[in-house]
């Protein structure tokens, strides 16, 4: 099961901007980095962000991270149709010796 | 790139061992991390094998059943996996962290095979 809570669904039209969250514990948030991966349909995730807000090379700054004691988010601006996806948050979890992902957001554009 | 091999159906508390073949990097500079994704749910982390012959870690859910192992001779990352159970059927993903550790808080898991479908059922 999954330690990171996210909520199931996000929307937005073009060119809007949409927050999903990712609620944690101080064992994981809130002791470690965040990273975001975006998963399309049939794919392999990909990874969005990383340290909790820092993008890879070839990420577009459309996509922002941000993290706050046991809580994370990620936000995307500018929102285009082919953002629709799932996303999930991930940190490494002391407790539990183990990385943890989030349960998934999914993303769809009107 | 990764590609990863050795998927396939078996009965339950029978085995499998899959396999990550790697090229394109220094293979024991990074840690290695197998993910899966049961049908229509999320991501589920299942092992690690850290860089330079370091530590194993293991989700609870398959400790004492899974094995990870990998190569650094053959650039391959393994997963052993017995006593198989029909919530263990998911499409398994071979992950590589940027960092020889997963614990450094600068890591994330940047290149993904295609994964391989695991499918537990009598």
């Amino acid at each position: 099961q999954s330690v990171l809570t996210q909520p199931p669904s996000a929307s937005g039209t073009p060119g809007q901007r949409v927050t999903i969250s990712c609620s944690g514990s101080s064992s994981n948030i809130g002791s470690n980095t965040v990273h975001w991966y975006q998963q399309l349909p049939q794919t392999a995730p990909k990874v969005l962000i990383y340290s909790s807000n820092q993008r890879p090379s070839g990420v577009p700054d459309r996509f922002s991270g941000s993290k706050s004691g046991t809580s994370a988010s990620l936000a995307i601006s500018g929102l285009q149709s082919e953002d629709e996806a799932d996303y999930y948050c991930s940190a490494w979890d002391d407790s539990l010796n183990g990385q943890v992902f989030g349960t998934g957001t999914k993303v769809t554009v009107l | 790139q990764l590609l990863e091999s050795g998927g396939g159906l078996v009965q339950p508390g029978g085995s499998l061992r899959l396999s990550c073949a790697t090229s394109g990097f220094t293979f024991s500079s990074f840690a290695m991390t197998w993910v899966r994704q049961a049908p229509g749910k999320g991501l589920e982390w299942v092992s690690t094998f850290s860089g330079r012959g370091g530590r194993t870690y293991y989700a609870d859910s398959v400790k004492g059943r899974f094995t990870i192992s990998r190569d650094n001779s053959k650039d391959t990352v393994f997963l052993q996996m017995d006593s198989l159970r029909a919530e263990d059927t998911a499409v398994y993903y071979c992950a590589r962290y940027t960092t020889i550790t997963p614990t450094n808080q600068r890591t994330s898991l940047d290149f993904w095979g295609q994964g391989t479908l695991v499918t537990v059922s009598s």
